[in-house]
């Protein structure tokens, strides 16, 4: 099974800081066809997970541009320019090249 | 708009099986894998396995083959999984998620196993 490792486990930072997180495969997300799948999602308290960004970098639909996702291989970003207050909550990426399926662990991104 | 429904909260006694549901709305409900997946309170998220309505090809986890079935009603746009055997490390929340991007959630369903 891929394991999928989040770095770090809790982000503190200010409002209208930049945020990066880190997500790192045990093994090459790149498929036979060219594409990666990696995805990135953010869980607010209470709610259901939601996509953010997939494929490494493509935003969802009604995604702000403030959120960007890069990597290829087994390292993977997330980055949050300007961070706002809507957008703590704990963030996970999700690996959907190799079944199963595995997610990481979680990042809690929180008010310093 | 895409929406997907589920079943409420469940209390079943250890042994015991349930049996939850996921009903879509808003798109080809045949044409997207429904997959599912499991949150123990307070922990990360684990992918239980797949199903594709429009044939019911399934996909599972190693972890889930035994403990998780999935099914699919073409007829009412409905996804169910049932959990059998229950024990404690069962409870948690499950949810239903659209395809492979796990583009859409449904609100989850909390299963709690007590005596």
């Amino acid at each position: 099974d891929a394991v999928m490792t989040q770095t770090p486990l809790s982000l503190p930072v200010s409002l209208g800081d930049q945020a990066s997180i880190s997500c790192r495969s045990s093994q090459s997300l790149e498929n036979s066809n060219g594409n990666t799948y990696l995805n990135w999602y953010l869980q607010k308290p209470g709610q259901s997970p939601q996509l953010l960004i997939y494929r490494v970098s493509n935003r969802f639909s009604g995604v702000l541009d403030r959120f960007s996702g890069s990597g290829s291989g087994t390292d993977f970003t997330l980055k949050i320019s300007r961070v706002e207050a809507e957008d703590l909550g704990v963030y996970f990426c999700l690996q959907v090249t190799h079944v199963p399926y595995t997610f990481g662990g979680g990042t809690k991104l929180e008010i310093k | 708009q895409v929406q997907l429904q589920q079943s409420g909260a469940e209390l079943a006694r250890p042994g015991a099986s349930v049996k939850l549901s996921c009903k879509a709305s808003g798109y080809t409900f045949t044409s997207y894998w429904m997959q599912w997946v499991k949150q123990r309170p307070g922990q990360g998220l684990e992918w239980i396995g797949a199903i594709y309505p429009g044939d019911g090809d399934t996909r599972y986890t190693q972890k889930f083959k035994g403990k998780a079935t999935l099914t699919a009603d073409k007829s009412s746009s409905t996804a169910y999984m049932q959990l059998s055997s229950l024990a404690s490390e069962d409870s948690a929340v499950y949810y239903c998620a659209r395809d492979t991007k796990f583009a859409y959630w449904g609100q989850g369903t909390l299963v709690t196993v007590s005596a």
